[in-house]
């Protein structure tokens, strides 16, 4: 699997739109880019996955450059429930079921 | 109820002890994962299993045994349990389905070894 970097803690202002980077320069062309969430004490929930084409559905947006080096998570309008540690993965669907987290990027959602 | 639950939430045990960790899945899902999740390391597999009587090795696995006689249930077991094994620990499931599906996560259990 593919080795993703995260910054380690970003801050977003409720109402407006978090953007969350994730760097994976040494993707393969078959590897996806899965994004999970953590709320504090929870299990992890699946937010979004792509592999070329961006990606929207009713949680978030999923920007995949045209290289595929890296992607941007996108919650359009945050709201202090998405106060959260966020996961970038890359993996190949093929490759077994395990999946490999990183140490994520914990977004805090000021009022 | 439907979904994926772990048993107990919470456990404190005695170093040397032998404990096991309860996941169970109503979904009937193939796929099965344990985690631990530290400060610092975020969360690393442990084990995994791709149907009953099916396991493998994630990153993490010494000092601890998995079984999977049922495909709803997945135990995970401490042997002899240490204090590095303090950690919270999270079951997941999924089913194979066509291409990628979500791995659905219990609620986790904290485990404490003094």
């Amino acid at each position: 699997d593919a080795k993703t970097t995260q910054p380690p803690s970003m801050d977003c202002a409720e109402g407006r739109a978090a953007n969350l980077p994730c760097n994976h320069s040494t993707i393969s062309g078959n590897e996806y880019v899965y994004w999970y969430r953590q709320i504090h004490s929870q299990g992890p929930q699946y937010i979004i996955h792509g592999l070329k084409n961006n990606e929207t559905n009713e949680m978030a947006s999923l920007i995949i450059t045209e290289d595929r080096k890296s992607s941007t998570l996108i919650l359009p309008h945050a709201t202090l429930r998405d106060t959260a540690v966020y996961y970038c993965i890359v993996r190949a669907s093929n490759t077994g079921n395990q999946f490999y987290f990183g140490t994520g990027t914990s977004l805090t959602v000021i009022p | 109820d439907a979904g994926i639950t772990q048993s107990p939430r919470y456990k404190i045990t005695e170093t040397g002890r032998q404990v096991t960790l309860m996941c169970h899945q109503t979904w009937s899902h193939s796929y099965m994962f344990w985690y631990r999740q530290d400060l610092g390391h975020g969360l690393r597999l442990i084990y995994y299993s791709a149907a009953a009587d099916i396991t493998d090795k994630g990153e993490v696995p010494d000092g601890y045994v998995v079984s999977r006689s049922k495909t709803e249930n997945f135990p995970l077991t401490l042997e002899s349990a240490t204090r590095s094994q303090t950690s919270v620990y999270f079951c997941a499931s999924r089913d194979p389905g066509q291409g990628y599906t979500e791995a659905f996560f219990g609620q986790g259990t904290r485990l404490t070894v003094v």
